[in-house]
Formats: structure tokens, C-alpha cells, sequence
């Protein structure tokens, strides 16, 4: 079992719409929560960062966490062409004493206009 | 700009040669992290350094691998006797002492021919 798992894709949402991205992490102890969005070639850039359980809402993005089924999603309203990048997960594992994140693979969202 | 710069941002090299790359952090952030990027991967956690101090390496970074911020500021990582397996997109991030939030660079792309 992969650490932190996302599906690949490509998610297609039209433009306006509602996109939700999801991933499970292994690490039960994990505290901590990232979605970085990455355009082809370029790095990756922090969006949302999630602690607690529940949600976290910042502009178009709401981050949700939920501890106990070890499941954390993404949610981008109002979807526009712009947001056509690769969404990646990030946790900070227990077991990595908080120090480093572990990636999924990435989900690819493309809004089509 | 105050973001995290690397340098170089694009190397060729050929089988054998030493590489080194430079990774200056976001000016009051004393942790600094190296991660590893593939085509259709999320990044890889290398190691990391909480001002000068190596703390943690991965088991990725083999005895070919080394890194050092010899004054708590800039950090470099040196690849000896690179292999066409190198290439990838290496990545550098940092981060606030009592911060879990990472701010990437844009990266150094390695090729190895």
C-alpha cells in the first residue's frame, strides 16, 4: 500500500463547475495536510494546508480532512481553465517525526471551457 | 523576490560527471528540505537540515548523494558519478522552525546523457 494515494486522472470538469480531488494517507499519525497544485514543468505550489478535522475554506479551495477514514479531499469551485495543473496531496507522517511530506503521484484536472 | 531560488535551473551532464546544485531558502526559514521529482511522480523526500544540522536522509540518498549548509543558510547537493537514473527534477523547499508549510524553488532539471 502506497503511503499517500490519489487517483491519476485526468479529472475533466467543465468550466464552472465544481472539481473534488481525494486521497488517503497510510500513516494514522499523521497531523498535518497539503495540497500543492503543479503546472506542467514548473514546481509545486502550496494552495491549502489542513490540521484538523473538518473543513477549511480559503476563496475558490476548501480543503476537508477526515482523521478517522485517513481521507483528505479538495474541492475547487468555480472551476475555471486556469486551474487545469496537476493537484498533489501531501501528509506529514508520524513515522517521518513531522520532518518531511510524502506526495501522492498527483491527480490531473483539466476544465474544459 | 523573496521565494526559494536554485541554481542552475537546467543541467545537462554525461554519464560519470559530478553535478552540484545550490538551493538558497526563503530568508527567515532555518529548515531546508530536498526532494526528487520524476515524470508522473509525485516528489520524493531526499533529506533535510534544520539550520545547519543534517537531520534526516532518506534511504534514497545513496553514498553518491551529498548535501550541506555549511553556515545555516544556502544549501547545495552534489551528485558524484551520476547515472542516467539521476535524472529528474530536483527540488528544494523550505520552511518556518515551528511551521509544517514547505515553499518550493523552481527546481533544477538534470538530465544525464
Amino acid at each position: 500500500q502506497k503511503e499517500v494515494e490519489q487517483n491519476s486522472g485526468p479529472l475533466s470538469v467543465p468550466e464552472g463547475a465544481i472539481a473534488s480531488l481525494n486521497c488517503t494517507y497510510s500513516d494514522r499519525g499523521s497531523q498535518s495536510f497539503f495540497w500543492y497544485r503543479q503546472y506542467s514543468g514548473k514546481s509545486p505550489e502550496l494552495i491549502m494546508f489542513i490540521y484538523s478535522n473538518g473543513d477549511k475554506e480559503d476563496g475558490r479551495f476548501t480543503a476537508q480532512l477526515n482523521k478517522a477514514s485517513q481521507y483528505v479531499s479538495l474541492l475547487i469551485r468555480d472551476s475555471q481553465p486556469s486551474d487545469s495543473a496537476t493537484y498533489l496531496c501531501a501528509v506529514n507522517p508520524f513515522s517521518g517525526g513531522y520532518n518531511k511530506l510524502i506526495f501522492g503521484a498527483g491527480t490531473r484536472l483539466a476544465v474544459h471551457p | 523576490d523573496t521565494g526559494v531560488s536554485q541554481d542552475p535551473r537546467h543541467k545537462i551532464t554525461k554519464r560519470g560527471q559530478n553535478v552540484t546544485f545550490r538551493c538558497d531558502p526563503i530568508s527567515e526559514h532555518n529548515r531546508l528540505y530536498w526532494y526528487r521529482q520524476t515524470l508522473g511522480q509525485g516528489p520524493e523526500f531526499l533529506t533535510y537540515f534544520q539550520n545547519e544540522a543534517q537531520l534526516e536522509k532518506s534511504r534514497l540518498l545513496s553514498d553518491r548523494f551529498s548535501a550541506e549548509r555549511p553556515k545555516g543558510s544556502f544549501s547545495t547537493l552534489e551528485i558524484q558519478r551520476t547515472e542516467q537514473g539521476d535524472s529528474a527534477m530536483y527540488l528544494c523547499a523550505s520552511s518556518l522552525a515551528l511551521s509544517y508549510e514547505q515553499y518550493f524553488g523552481p527546481g533544477t532539471r538534470l538530465t544525464v546523457t
